[in-house]
């Protein structure tokens, strides 16, 4: 079956330009993740969905960072007025949701963004 | 402060023999642990995982140990072979958050 995907695959933006940055997850998971790698670094959390609404933001950096996920299936990842350091791979992760916390999280190829 | 830690940003080992990549965690909240590998311009993928309350688990020739006491967890993959050559990352959660925190990887290079 179909994977998580991520598009675009590379995104190359101006300093203080939006971009919007898109996941789907993998088919009846219920749970998707955002995770931000910058080189060098492990994946860096930054927000959980469970169905529609975000059960922790709490790795969001700032308030230019924001993510919907309304039908509880494709998310979107928006950052608003981007900054150099905000360049980086952004990861997204889906698992089934269930309960008991050994859910296995699937991840997608990423979309490296660059911001000039 | 980085609460999993992988000291070694890279080791090389010869085909056939045994790849031993270790990693180190301070938060004791954590009781969920999970070894990712990565290939480049791909996501991480999966490889296996330990509960807190085993200090081993097998999954064919990958092997994870957890020292509770240490604050220690490794991966062996024996025998090692050359599509074994990625970034391994350690990663650490607790049951009640489903956030993983992840080390900064170490490479491994399987030697033909």
């Amino acid at each position: 079956g179909a994977g998580v995907s991520q598009t675009p695959s590379n995104k190359v933006t101006e300093k203080g330009k939006y971009v919007e940055l898109r996941c789907d997850p993998i088919s009846g998971h219920t749970a998707l993740y955002w995770y931000r790698q910058s080189l060098g670094q492990g994946p860096e959390f930054l927000i959980y969905f469970q169905g529609t609404g975000a059960a922790d933001d709490s790795g969001l950096p700032n308030d230019r960072f924001f993510a919907v996920r309304p039908e509880g299936s494709v998310s979107t990842l928006k950052i608003q007025r981007t900054e150099r350091g905000d360049s980086a791979v952004y990861l997204c992760a889906s698992s089934l949701g269930s309960s008991g916390g050994t859910d296995t999280q699937y991840f997608g190829p990423g979309t490296r963004l660059t911001v000039l | 402060d980085q609460q999993v830690k992988q000291n070694s940003p890279s080791l090389s080992v010869q085909e056939g023999r045994i790849s031993i990549l270790n990693c180190d965690y301070t938060n004791s909240m954590f009781d969920y642990f999970l070894w990712y590998k990565k290939y480049p311009a791909e996501g991480p993928t999966f490889l296996i995982s330990i509960s807190s309350i085993k200090d081993k688990n097998e999954d064919g020739r990958f092997t994870v140990f957890l020292n509770k006491s240490a604050k220690h967890l490794s991966l062996h993959i024996v025998p090692s072979q050359p599509g074994d050559s990625a970034v391994y990352f350690c990663a650490a959660k607790n049951f009640g958050n489903e956030k993983l925190t992840f080390g900064t990887g170490t490479r491994l290079t399987i030697i033909p």
